[in-house]
């Protein structure tokens, strides 16, 4: 199947700092990518689709100038959180779908995730 | 709207013992059904999906899962459990094709006991 990396998997930052996160589909072009968030002990939360050259389309709710998101290519998008606080800590995962009618499995490869805390 | 439905939020089962975890789906057609696995710290492998046909699908480490229209159901089973299955179990839909986000239920956590 698919590959979907995530990097860092780990990130401790202080209050106040911005923190990217890369999303990677190592072995197909991804024109969509989409990033959720999982609190501890519950489930995935969408924040926003990613579409490779636009605008990310936020869930509402979402802040788009604190999650600012780039796909700037057909294998990258990034997540990066503005001066984050302590409540932005959580578990951040990306995923891609490849759609069954372009050939492919029509179904999401996840990133392994990226653990964020901010102190 | 698309959702899902976890009814158990946690099942504890013995090892060797089966197992069956709840999903219900609400969707105005027929939808892409899936069952992933999560470990803690871990991100999500898919178990099994469900486009069409034979209702029965099989996944990976000895999960099935039967899709029921009449009951808007895909519940997952496994006859016998092993210690390694505990973990976090979301089922999800999706609309076929296209690119558009699964909708998540919100989980059933499994633990396994001797």
């Amino acid at each position: 199947g698919a590959v979907v990396s995530q990097h860092p998997s780990r990130v401790i930052c202080k209050s106040g700092t911005s923190v990217k996160i890369e999303c990677r589909s190592l072995d197909f072009q991804a024109t969509t990518m989409f990033w959720y968030r999982q609190f501890p002990k519950q489930s995935l939360m969408l924040m926003a689709t990613s579409n490779e050259g636009s605008k990310a389309t936020y869930e509402q709710g979402v802040e788009k100038d604190k999650f600012l998101i780039n796909h700037a290519s057909l294998t990258l998008s990034t997540l990066t959180v503005t001066s984050a606080h302590p409540e932005d800590s959580s578990f951040y995962i990306c995923s891609a779908r490849v759609p069954r009618t372009s050939g492919g499995l029509d179904e999401q490869f996840f990133g392994p995730g990226t653990r964020l805390t901010v102190l | 709207a698309q959702s899902v439905t976890q009814p158990d939020i946690h099942i504890t089962v013995s090892e060797g013992a089966s197992l069956e975890l709840r999903c219900n789906y609400s969707y105005g057609a027929t939808p892409y059904l899936f069952w992933y696995v999560q470990s803690p710290g871990q991100g999500l492998q898919l178990l099994l999906k469900y486009f069409s046909g034979d209702t029965l699908v099989q996944g990976i480490k000895g999960f099935e899962a039967e899709f029921k229209r009449s009951q808007s159901s895909f519940n997952l089973r496994k006859p016998s459990v092993h210690w390694s299955d505990a973990a976090e179990y979301f089922c999800a839909v999706g609309p076929p094709g296209g690119n558009t986000p699964l909708v998540f239920g919100k989980g059933t956590r499994l633990s396994v006991i001797a």
